[in-house]
């Protein structure tokens, strides 16, 4: 079974920075496009970024440009968030997940979430 | 910026019954287009990816059709477990607002 696992979230204060982890298990991200995507409490989700394993192209939502950037790991299983300048409105569920490379639309396999909450 | 709305916002219906939700995109999508089953609790679950095609172990009674702007999933014979909010999204980036399908 693919599974995907989110880890490093947590409470920091506004203007902090963060470091989202995202690992998969019995697969390699290489014929893949790694998402993020989040979702603040009673709100729909959001997408925030996507990372091509294949061209190495990422985009970001215009909410993170700037401030968010998408890393890969050393190993063909992992990938990074860093988020820099963090805000209240950044708070929410982070999931990572993954979709093969021919889907132009729409994201397979989605991990549980990492809780990510910005207070002062 | 692509703008995507849903309609209805909330659909009551009952066991059995069909169920038609819109989405439509501020400019043409061609075909990419997905959509998704959310539940509380959980990540969402795609049905529908490239407009019309079910994701892999998704029921028949799913279907999405549209191309261009204007998009349906069609739920055919509801079950009671199919209570969930659900959104379109294009091209595995921007999510609508979602529509809430609730048992009547």
């Amino acid at each position: 079974e693919v599974q995907v696992v989110e880890s490093g979230g947590g409470l920091v204060q506004p203007g902090s920075s963060l470091r989202l982890s995202c690992e998969a298990s019995r697969f390699t991200f290489d014929d893949s496009v790694i998402h993020w995507v989040r979702q603040a409490p009673g709100k729909g989700p959001e997408w925030v970024s996507s990372f091509n394993w294949i061209s190495t192209a990422v985009d970001y939502a215009d909410s993170v440009k700037g401030r968010f950037t998408v890393s890969r790991g050393t190993a063909r299983n992992s990938l990074y968030l860093q988020m820099s300048s963090l805000r209240h409105e950044d708070s929410a569920l982070y999931y990572c997940a993954k979709t093969p490379f021919y889907y132009n639309s729409g994201i397979l396999f989605w991990g549980q979430g990492t809780v990510v909450s910005v207070s002062s | 910026e692509i703008v995507l709305t849903q309609s209805p916002a909330t659909l009551s219906l009952s066991a059995g019954e069909r169920a038609a939700l819109s989405c439509r995109a501020s400019r043409s999508l061609g075909t990419d287009l997905a959509w998704y089953q959310h539940k509380p609790g959980q990540a969402p679950r795609l049905l529908i990816y490239d407009a019309s095609n079910r994701a892999p172990g998704v029921p028949a009674r799913f279907s999405g059709s549209g191309s261009g702007a204007a998009f349906t999933l069609t739920i055919y014979s509801l079950e009671p477990g199919d209570s969930a909010v659900y959104y379109c999204q294009q091209r595995s980036t921007s999510f609508g607002p979602g529509t809430k399908v609730e048992m009547k």
